[in-house]
């Protein structure tokens, strides 16, 4: 079973500071998704990369893949009271459809 | 479109007894997939179904098993229940098996 790494486990910032998510494998994967999810609910997912070195951006938030497909990063710019929340990176195994998550990064921004 | 709809959301059981989760996928979708998630450990895979067949299983022992309709909707069983079965245990669907997921809100389960 690959594993993948996410610090920090927790992060308390205030509104408008800028912070960077880390998502770390000694395994290669196929793809890697980025998920958030809200007390009560299930992960949303925000974004896929497939590409080593790719990079994706979604408004305030940049995801970058690692040229050798083993490490992942979000960075969060400006970040706002509505990005608080649990964010979740999962890894897709080279050899099938299975994901394998993170524990994920508790983000609570402060107004 | 209705999201995956997961019953029921709260749930409390005692030691040794059994309990049984529903997921319903997003319409049209064939592949289920299901999830522990604790504090701890955050989310283990359980099993993934495709066209009522299983097609990939975690590592959990034999307490817990699945199935899959042929309208898609799916159910686990966890039998002989233990307090460490304490766990939020989220579904997901997708169109295909190697689609993007989309999960539900869960079924929080307690034993005591």
């Amino acid at each position: 079973t690959q594993l993948l790494e996410q610090s920090p486990q927790f992060l308390s910032i205030q509104e408008g500071e800028n912070l960077t998510v880390y998502c770390n494998s000694s395994s290669v994967f196929s793809s890697l998704q980025w998920y958030r999810q809200e007390p009560g609910e299930g992960p949303v997912l925000l974004v896929t990369v497939v590409t080593g070195g790719e990079v994706k951006k979604l408004k305030r938030l940049t995801f970058q893949f690692g040229d050798a497909r083993k490490d992942s990063s979000l960075h969060i710019t400006a970040a706002q009271p509505g990005d608080t929340g649990l964010y979740l990176c999962a890894g897709e195994e080279t050899s099938g459809s299975r994901l394998t998550f993170g524990e994920g990064t508790q983000l609570t921004v402060n107004p | 479109k209705a999201g995956v709809t997961q019953t029921p959301r709260y749930l409390i059981k005692t030691r040794g007894q059994q309990v049984t989760l529903s997921c319903s996928p997003i319409s049209g979708h064939r592949s289920v997939s299901w999830y522990q998630q604790t504090p701890g450990q955050g989310l283990q895979f359980l099993f993934e179904y495709f066209s009522e067949t299983q097609r990939n299983k975690g590592n959990f022992p034999g307490r817990f098993s699945g199935r899959q309709f042929s309208n898609s909707r799916s159910e686990m069983n966890v039998s002989t229940l233990e307090l460490g079965d304490s766990a939020l245990y989220l579904c997901a669907s997708s169109l295909e098996a190697n689609s993007p997921l989309h999960f539900g809100n869960g079924t929080r389960l307690t034993v005591t």
